[in-house]
């Protein structure tokens, strides 16, 4: 069965500081896809990126950068020098190819709070 | 900005009311979803529409009722919602589906209220 593990509920730094947000999955599909989602207090869930099963690929956008590792089952964000405007929910999710399904499955979410 | 627009942003509706919550893409998508998302939890899909086809129904109540009038619209028309309905409702779609490994895009939402 698929799951998606965001262990950390609720995280809190100061604005300029690192920050690693985890998402551990388990899927028995050779073929799958990872995403991440942002989702501010607004409501709207904001694409960040999507990865697929045989790229792993580290990617960095700005001060987003992504870690995929198949070995630990992980895909994990970073953000760099954070600042106030990325405070928000972010949900790590998983979808496989096989059977068609058109489920999404998510993680419980990470609050991310960045102060000033 | 998003490319996928929801209307209402918010909606008030009383147990007896019929209301309705629309959704639109101009994207091509040929893929479009309805998702309800609680506070504090992540969203939990309602309804897939495949080429303007009801393609899943994760035994949602009766009392919402999904339509796909054409390729780039959704709705969700509600009747005799209760207080639990209470959520955020998030439209998505997709070029033709995740299982074709796309993205879904979502929309802002419509946060609802039955009071």
């Amino acid at each position: 069965a698929q799951k998606v593990t965001q262990a950390q509920t609720e995280i809190s730094v100061v604005e300029k500081e690192d920050v690693t947000l985890d998402c551990v999955y388990e899927t028995r599909d050779t073929t799958y896809y990872l995403f991440w989602y942002k989702q501010p207090p607004s409501g709207e869930l904001v694409f960040l990126i999507r990865r697929n099963s045989f790229d792993e690929q580290n990617e960095i956008s700005g001060r987003y950068s992504w870690n995929f590792q198949k070995s630990t089952s992980s895909f994990n964000f970073t953000i760099t020098a954070s600042q106030v405007v990325d405070s928000a929910v972010y949900f790590c999710a998983l979808s496989e190819a096989r059977g068609g399904s058109e489920k999404l499955v998510f993680g419980k979410g990470t609050k991310l709070t960045v102060n000033p | 900005d998003t490319e996928v627009t929801q209307t209402p942003k918010h909606l008030v509706m009383g147990m007896t009311n019929k209301k309705s919550l629309k959704c639109e893409q101009h994207m091509g998508h040929r893929a479009m979803y309805w998702y309800k998302q609680k506070a504090k939890k992540p969203p939990e899909l309602m309804f897939v529409y495949s080429y303007e086809k009801l393609s899943i129904n994760e035994s949602v109540p009766s009392r919402f009722s999904p339509e796909c009038p054409n390729s780039s619209l959704l709705n969700l028309h509600l009747h005799a919602l209760q207080p639990e309905d209470s959520a955020l409702y998030l439209c998505a779609s997709s070029q033709e589906g995740l299982a074709r490994g796309n993205t879904i895009y979502f929309g802002e939402g419509s946060w609802l209220t039955v009071v």
